[in-house]
């Protein structure tokens, strides 16, 4: 199995901080890479696919970047709405697998 | 509008079968172009693949599951489903059914392995 490793595992931060989590794979997947937020009792929401491109309707301060092995996840103002856990996952193989999750809380 | 909808009991027997139904509208089950998954989350803990199976039938599981667990189609009623056999409490989760892009999920249906 492919393993995700995201940093850090929680952060805290201001209302209109620029956030950003990263996401490791254990080996090569090339761009094959979703973003997830996840809120409280709430299915997962896809915000990032093909490791860049943004979900529609999804809003433009949320963006990813990287390939191959080395992922970012950026917020660039973060907002109240935003508190949530964010997951990256991989879908260049199965089985799919997903981080161990990004939980944003504000300061 | 897609949308999914999990269904199902929310109590299971330790070494019992949980069976669940995942009603798909808004978009053809075998289309012919997604596959179809279920995803499982225990309380505070990441999400775990489970499987999917492909519109004409084809399925495929995660290898830490796959001697217990059965996904089908029921094209007829547009739905497909999930049986996981022999259970335990390790098997207490949320499980979501999602269409193959990942872009639409259920709400999710809690499921507790206890007798």
């Amino acid at each position: 199995d492919i393993q995700m490793t995201q940093s850090p595992s929680s952060l805290s931060a201001s209302v209109g901080d620029r956030v950003t989590i990263t996401c490791q794979a254990s080996q090569d997947i090339s761009n094959y890479l979703n973003w997830f937020q996840q809120k409280p009792g709430k299915a997962p929401k896809l915000l990032i696919y093909d490791a860049s491109n943004l979900e529609t309707g999804v809003p433009s301060r949320f963006s990813g970047s990287g390939s191959g092995t080395h992922f970012t996840f950026t917020i660039s103002s973060l907002q109240p709405e935003d508190i949530a856990t964010f997951y990256c996952q991989q879908y260049d193989n199965l089985p799919r697998t997903f981080g161990q999750g990004t939980k944003v809380e504000i300061k | 509008q897609v949308q999914l909808q999990e269904s199902g009991p929310g109590l299971v027997k330790p070494s019992q079968t949980l069976s669940l139904t995942c009603a798909v509208s808004g978009d053809s089950i075998n289309s012919g172009y997604y596959y179809w998954n279920w995803i499982r989350q225990p309380a505070g803990e990441t999400l775990e693949w489970i499987g999917r199976v492909s519109p004409t039938g084809i399925t495929n599981y995660n290898p830490s599951l796959q001697s217990r667990v059965t996904i089908s189609l029921d094209t007829s009623k547009n739905h497909f489903s999930l049986k996981l056999r022999s259970v335990t409490a390790a098997d207490t989760a949320v499980y979501y059914c999602a269409r193959g892009d990942l872009a639409y999920w259920g709400q999710g249906t809690l499921v507790t392995v206890s007798s």
